[in-house]
């Protein structure tokens, strides 16, 4: 089955305490992101990568790390949590048109991340 | 640049009235447009999608949009409402040559009235 998983899909912390959110597809997409929904905000990208080893922000990148080292991963990395980056999160991939705009998106079902 | 604007955050409808989702968006460049739906605890799934084929585009579950470039709008419509309608919409833009960019609206949710 096609799909996008993430792990965990709910996580409790405290500030400062360093985390990793896994993500990871099956579809063979070029292209993963990353995405928080807040109230009232919709979905904010975080960060993008266009293939391995190729990564760039997105609209909200501070406080936030990735990596793509394999295609089918795309961890989402905070290194010193803080209380308002409390948000759901969600990882998305998609292939890549050739006009430079995305293709659909599948997502994955959400990370809702609480730090005290 | 590019951005959505959706309005109404709440949309309340009887069930078997029609459905209209508003969506209008900004882009400089042509647009791919796109209409995401996430119910409770889910993540989001794809309605339909605008990619400069035909400007009415018809999606799952009875959806469909119109793309109207001279209002800059792509509203989702539904003629008859069900129960299991009730999620949050959300309307969303990628230009050509955004480097892939997909700038999504607030979001609209949807409740639906027995």
């Amino acid at each position: 089955e096609a799909q996008v998983t993430q792990n965990p899909r709910y996580l409790i912390t405290v500030t400062g305490k360093k985390l990793t959110v896994t993500c990871s597809q099956n579809m063979n997409h070029e292209y993963m992101s990353w995405y928080r929904q807040d109230p009232g905000l919709g979905l904010r990208q975080i960060y993008y990568s266009m293939n391995v080893e190729v990564t760039d922000k997105g609209d909200v990148p501070e406080g936030y790390k990735v990596s793509r080292k394999e295609k089918r991963n795309f961890p989402l990395i905070l290194e010193s949590p803080s209380p308002n980056q409390t948000s759901l999160y969600f990882c998305a991939s998609s292939t890549l048109s050739s006009g430079g705009h995305t293709d659909t998106q599948y997502f994955g079902p959400g990370t809702r991340l609480t730090v005290l | 640049a590019q951005s959505v604007t959706q309005l109404g955050s709440h949309v309340s409808v009887s069930e078997g009235a029609l459905v209209l989702l508003r969506c209008n968006y900004s882009s400089s460049v042509p647009p791919y447009l796109f209409w995401y739906v996430q119910y409770p605890n889910q993540g989001l799934q794809l309605l339909l999608k605008y990619t400069s084929a035909a400007t009415l585009v018809k999606g799952i579950n009875g959806f469909e949009a119109e793309f109207k470039k001279s209002e800059t709008s792509f509203h989702l419509t539904k003629p008859s409402a069900h129960m299991s309608d009730a999620a949050e919409y959300f309307c969303a833009v990628s230009g050509r040559g955004s480097n892939y960019k997909l700038t999504f609206g607030k979001g609209t949710l949807l409740t639906v009235n027995p």
